[in-house]
């Protein structure tokens, strides 16, 4: 199994709707978790950073975390044609190394 | 300086040179990840510096690949005998050195192997 698993193929949501996605981990004593946006030719930033289950709120970004189930999610609402991007799922293991999922790439139809 | 820095920004080589990449991280900052991104992938981890304790080099693809960190500060990753395989674009990136805080990434460089 994969450390960080993104699965999910291109997503392409109309202006204003909600874009979601998912990520699994596989270490279970994972405690860090991190999403970053990489737009087309750029380098990542990080955009949400969550450590406890349950939700986490940053304007129009919202991570979710169930340990239990050991994934990861963000959700993007009211999305923007500036939301296009390829988005990252981070989760840093016990040796302190941050390990990448492959990305999901978000589109946004204006 | 004001953030990662990486150079060359773009390097293109011919299969069987070595190439040596550098990193200038943030002043202050103690860890520094490398990282390799093939095309349309996600980010593959190389090695990671955390001050003077030993790197992890659990992710160097091949022993033609190695690391090195001065002085705590700038790093130079050094590819030798270079294959097209090892085409792909070289991040670099640093933080304050705990499990909980933000890499802040350079702008990579782009190495194309011919």
């Amino acid at each position: 199994q994969k450390e960080v698993e993104q699965n999910s193929g291109p997503l392409s949501v109309p202006e204003g709707a909600i874009a979601s996605l998912n990520c699994t981990y596989s270490d279970r004593g994972s405690q860090s978790f991190f999403w970053y946006r990489q737009y087309s030719g750029k380098s990542p930033e990080l955009i949400m950073s969550i450590y406890s289950n349950g939700d986490k709120e940053d304007g129009r970004f919202t991570a979710q975390l169930n340990k239990a189930s050991q994934y990861v999610s963000l959700l993007i609402r009211d999305s923007q044609p500036s939301d296009s991007a390829t988005y990252l799922c981070a989760v840093f293991y016990g040796n302190n190394r941050l390990a990448f999922g492959k990305g999901n790439q978000v589109v946004v139809i204006p | 300086g004001a953030g990662v820095s990486q150079s060359p920004s773009n390097k293109v080589t011919e299969k069987g040179k070595d190439v040596e990449l550098r990193c200038d991280p943030i002043s202050g900052h103690t860890a520094l990840y490398w990282y390799r991104q093939s095309l349309g992938q996600g980010l593959e981890f190389l090695i990671y510096f955390q001050g003077n304790s030993a790197p992890d080099k659990s992710g160097l693809p091949s022993d033609r690949f190695s690391a090195e960190r001065t002085g705590g500060s700038v790093s130079t990753l050094t590819i030798q005998r270079t294959q097209q395989e090892d085409s792909a674009v070289y991040l670099c990136a640093s933080s304050l050195g705990t499990a909980n805080e933000k890499l802040f990434f350079g702008s990579g460089t782009q190495l194309s192997v011919l």
